[in-house]
């Protein structure tokens, strides 16, 4: 079974500042790996995917996550952190794409200070 | 653009009566599923469904869950009789269109449910 480790439930960053939350996944076979975003009151929205090929996958929003397989992880990264990026940030895996049955991490609160 | 609708936004029933969560999701697509959030907890799959049956479901969906596509649009999720442990945010998500099986999931907007 695939299972998902986000550490820090509450992650402060400056404005301006880089944005980093660091996912590891656990998957039997080739994972695909999700992050989600979720803000106040909203759905979750995804940010970006990677399923196969380039392993640096660009999102919404100017995120975006490296998929590295020897490390297990799949860390999603913003330069410059923008006061809209406050919101909440969630990893997740899949290991069958017919189905999609998700994991997802715990998620991250991301306060971003002016 | 396309979305997925979950109604109620927040239900507050009373422990022991049954509930119904509403999903509308995006009309061209052919997998559905259910998740939830319990308070300072992971998302956690619950049930997938497919070609008018389930799929998949986990642990958590015991005989006191069950679901249903009773018109074609809506997709439901029913717990017969709630207990405390059952308050959580309720996602339904659905993907896959039929001339593009390899989609993300899109999620809806939750639906909040108390049991008191």
């Amino acid at each position: 079974a695939q299972s998902v480790t986000q550490l820090g439930s509450h992650v402060s960053v400056s404005e301006g500042a880089l944005v980093l939350l660091r996912c590891n996944y656990s998957s039997s076979v080739p994972p695909y790996l999700f992050w989600y975003v979720q803000y106040p009151n909203q759905g979750l929205q995804l940010l970006l995917k990677y399923t196969t090929g380039a392993t640096l996958v660009k999102g919404i929003n100017g995120f975006e996550a490296e998929f590295k397989k020897s490390e297990t992880s799949f860390h999603l990264t913003k330069p410059s952190a923008h006061m809209s990026d406050a919101a909440e940030y969630f990893c997740a895996v899949s290991d069958r794409w017919g189905d999609n049955r998700l994991a997802f991490g715990k998620g991250n609160q991301v306060v971003v200070i002016p | 653009e396309p979305e997925v609708t979950q109604t109620p936004s927040h239900q507050v029933t009373q422990m022991g009566q049954e509930v119904i969560l509403r999903c509308v999701p995006i009309s061209n697509h052919l997998y559905f599923y259910w998740y939830r959030q319990i308070l300072g907890q992971k998302v956690e799959f619950l049930v997938s469904f497919y070609n008018n049956e389930i799929s998949e479901k986990s642990e958590i969906f015991d005989d006191q869950f069950s679901v249903e596509r009773p018109d074609g649009s809506n997709f439901t999720l029913k717990i017969r009789s709630t207990k405390l442990e059952d308050s959580a945010m309720y996602f339904c998500a659905s993907r896959g269109a039929l001339q593009d099986l390899n989609t993300e999931a899109f999620f809806g907007q939750g639906t909040r449910l108390t049991v008191v």
